[in-house]
């Protein structure tokens, strides 16, 4: 089965742009949540989408966005990019209360 | 912010040999888990201890959990080069019983020569 995937694996932005990053999760999994990963530092919480509704937000601005749609894949979005996001976005896909599971990340780099 | 603190943030050790990772966080848990991440990979679940667990093996790995403490740690017995990976733990916060949002610390990183 494959696992979550994430698309696209890089990408380089430049400050002022936006950016849409994208996720596939596990077949069957509803859950899916989105996390930043500055170098050196564990993953920070970003969002929980299930069933197509937020269902939690981290303390991001609202330059940060997300949705799910109804095959439970999920959009990041990020406005006004800063030299600070710079980071890899990992999205976790999980089933009820199971453990999450990981794709391999997408990694923004601003210029 | 991060809710959890590892210790050691670095380890290297030879291989065979024993790691012990330790973690301590803040707040009321629903479980506790571990991850794996390979040099610019995703993460990979090791183990779930849940708040009502003390203790719990899967193959080579043992972790602890000290709710009184809010404390952690994870054993990898006789390790491998192929164990070197950054280790991350990560709670449960109380509040999301969907599962959905993982607090991490920093993470140990960890090197295992041959």
């Amino acid at each position: 089965d494959a696992g979550v995937t994430q698309s696209p694996t890089h990408l380089i932005k430049t400050r002022g742009q936006h950016v849409t990053l994208r996720c596939s999760p596990i077949s069957g999994h509803k859950s899916v949540s989105w996390y930043q990963q500055v170098l050196g530092q564990g993953p920070q919480f970003i969002f929980q989408y299930y069933e197509k509704e937020e269902r939690g937000r981290g303390n991001f601005p609202d330059r940060f966005s997300a949705r799910q749609f109804p095959n439970y894949s999920s959009e990041l979005n990020v406005n006004a990019l800063l030299l600070g996001d710079s980071a890899l976005y990992l999205c976790a896909s999980s089933f009820g209360n199971q453990p999450q599971h990981f794709g391999d990340g997408t990694r923004l780099s601003i210029l | 912010s991060q809710q959890g603190e590892e210790d050691p943030q670095a380890l290297s050790i030879q291989e065979g040999e024993n790691a012990t990772m330790n973690c301590s966080y803040k707040t009321s848990i629903n479980n506790l888990q571990w991850y794996r991440q390979n040099s610019g990979r995703g993460l990979v679940h090791l183990i779930l201890i849940r708040s009502n667990e003390r203790e719990k093996h899967s193959g080579r790995l043992r972790v602890t959990l000290d709710t009184s403490k809010k404390s952690s740690s994870l054993l990898i017995t006789a390790s491998r080069a192929a164990d070197t990976a950054s280790y991350f733990c990560a709670t449960d916060a109380f509040f999301y019983n969907q599962g959905g949002k993982l607090i991490f610390g920093q993470g140990t990183e960890l090197s295992v020569k041959p």
